[in-house]
């Protein structure tokens, strides 16, 4: 049990557009939903934190009108990348915690995002 | 306060040997602490986690040895095999915070 899926789990797009990632909770719900971005050989960094029903709460330097983030259900959660440029290329994450409060995160696959 | 320091940062071991990565910790507020495996490509797995309420956690090959008043908490793979070779993260959290701070990570390598 506790599965995180994503999709896409490649994107190419082109600089100026906007690109989705959809991150889904496979067999629980999930009350609190993490968006995390990975560059080549470096740790993950939290983007976002974002609740079922309510607004994301962004860390500090990501531009929450650039990276926007919707948690409609309590099982899915989507990221946007708008007007994205080749900086933006990364791994994108999600996890998801069960409903709860349980410590534990479980994490998706990841998205390559590639900006040409 | 939020760092989590991780090393080393690569490691080579033969198989059979044991794999050790050391992390360590400033905010005391932490009380969850797992490890993650990472392949290429992948999202991270958990691998193991502790409470500060116990001083070592085993299961399997793998141990986490927890030192409080230190701040440090280790993993300890015994009999490393060549599929163990992945990138390693420890983190740490906070109770009813569940926001996860990341170690920089550790990339092994087990040779045959």
């Amino acid at each position: 049990g506790a599965v995180v899926s994503q999709h896409p789990s490649w994107v190419i797009c082109k600089s100026g557009t906007s690109v989705k990632i959809e991150c889904r909770s496979l067999d629980f719900q999930a009350t609190t939903m993490f968006w995390y971005r990975q560059f080549p050989k470096q740790s993950l960094m939290l983007m976002a934190t974002s609740n079922e029903g309510s607004k994301a709460t962004y860390e500090q330097g990501v531009e929450k009108d650039k990276f926007l983030i919707n948690h409609a259900s309590l099982t899915l959660s989507t990221l946007t990348v708008t007007s994205a440029h080749p900086e933006d290329s990364s791994f994108y994450i999600c996890s998801a915690s069960r409903s709860g409060g349980t410590y534990e995160q479980y994490f998706g696959p990841g998205t390559r995002l590639t900006v040409t | 306060q939020q760092q989590v320091k991780q090393s080393p940062q690569s490691l080579i071991v033969q198989k059979g040997g044991i794999s050790i990565i050391n992390c360590a910790y400033e905010n005391t507020a932490f009380d969850y602490f797992p490890w993650y495996q990472q392949f290429p490509g992948k999202g991270p797995a958990l691998l193991i986690a502790i409470r500060p309420d116990v001083s070592e956690k085993k299961e399997g090959r793998f141990t986490i040895s927890f030192n409080k008043s230190a701040k440090q908490f280790s993993l300890h793979i015994m009999d490393s095999q060549p599929g163990d070779s992945a990138t390693y993260f420890c983190a740490a959290s906070t109770a009813g915070y569940q926001k996860v701070t990341f170690g920089t990570g550790t990339k092994l390598q087990v040779i045959p």
